[in-house]
């Protein structure tokens, strides 16, 4: 069975400082990675995804995430925090065993503060 | 192109009555999945509906079942409403290929009284 922990519930950055939020995984099998966004009353907004190939990938408004298997860990950055970037981020990892059934596991989720 | 829509957006029930809640995909999406988001327990996976078929369930008791219809849109169903079934219910939908990520709607945001 596969997991996500992210550390830190909450994360507090000022304005125009980087972002990083903490994300690691566990997994038996090679994992699809995501970053999603949720602002409040919200759906899920993805930002970024690793299935395969390079591990740095890059995302909407200026996210991006490396993939290190070593580490196992993908870890969300941004090099200039926004206000607007204020919310809830969550990491999910799928597995797609045989018969391609979906199923993402998420983790509890980092509320980010950007202060002005 | 439309996104996934959920309707509807909020719902309030008495404790004990039953529910039903329902989701469009994107249009040419055959996978809808259904999560649970609470503030205690996160987000959690309910199940997953493929061509009609439940492919994949979490684990939830039976008072949470689904269907999907031919034209993929879904339908999940709670029983014997409690208390601790308030929380925002997502629905998502994803194509069946396999490196393809999911697209979730608004949610309803379900509250039992």
């Amino acid at each position: 069975a596969q997991s996500v922990t992210q550390l830190g519930s909450h994360v507090s950055v000022s304005e125009g400082a980087l972002v990083l939020l903490r994300c690691n995984y566990s997994s038996s099998v090679p994992p699809y990675l995501f970053w999603y966004v949720q602002y409040p009353n919200q759906g899920l907004q993805l930002l970024l995804k690793y299935t395969t190939g390079a591990t740095l990938v890059k995302g909407i408004n200026g996210f991006e995430a490396e993939f290190k298997k070593s580490e196992t860990s993908f870890h969300l950055t941004k090099p200039s925090a926004h206000m607007s970037d204020a919310a809830e981020y969550f990491c999910a990892v799928s597995v797609i065993p045989s018969g391609s059934a979906r199923q993402l596991t998420f983790g509890s989720g980092t509320q980010l503060t950007v202060l002005p | 192109k439309a996104g996934v829509t959920q309707t509807p957006r909020y719902l309030i029930k008495t404790r004990g009555q039953q529910v039903t809640l329902s989701c469009s995909p994107i249009s040419g999406h055959r996978s809808v999945s259904w999560y649970q988001q609470t503030p205690g327990q996160g987000l959690q996976f309910l199940f997953e509906y493929f061509s009609e078929t439940q492919r994949n369930k979490g684990n939830f008791p039976g008072r949470f079942s689904g269907r999907q219809f031919s034209n993929s849109r879904s339908e999940m169903n709670v029983s014997t409403l409690e208390l601790g079934d308030s929380a925002l219910y997502l629905c998502a939908s994803s194509s069946n290929a396999v490196n393809t990520e999911a697209f979730f709607g608004q949610g309803t945001r379900l509250t039992v009284v």
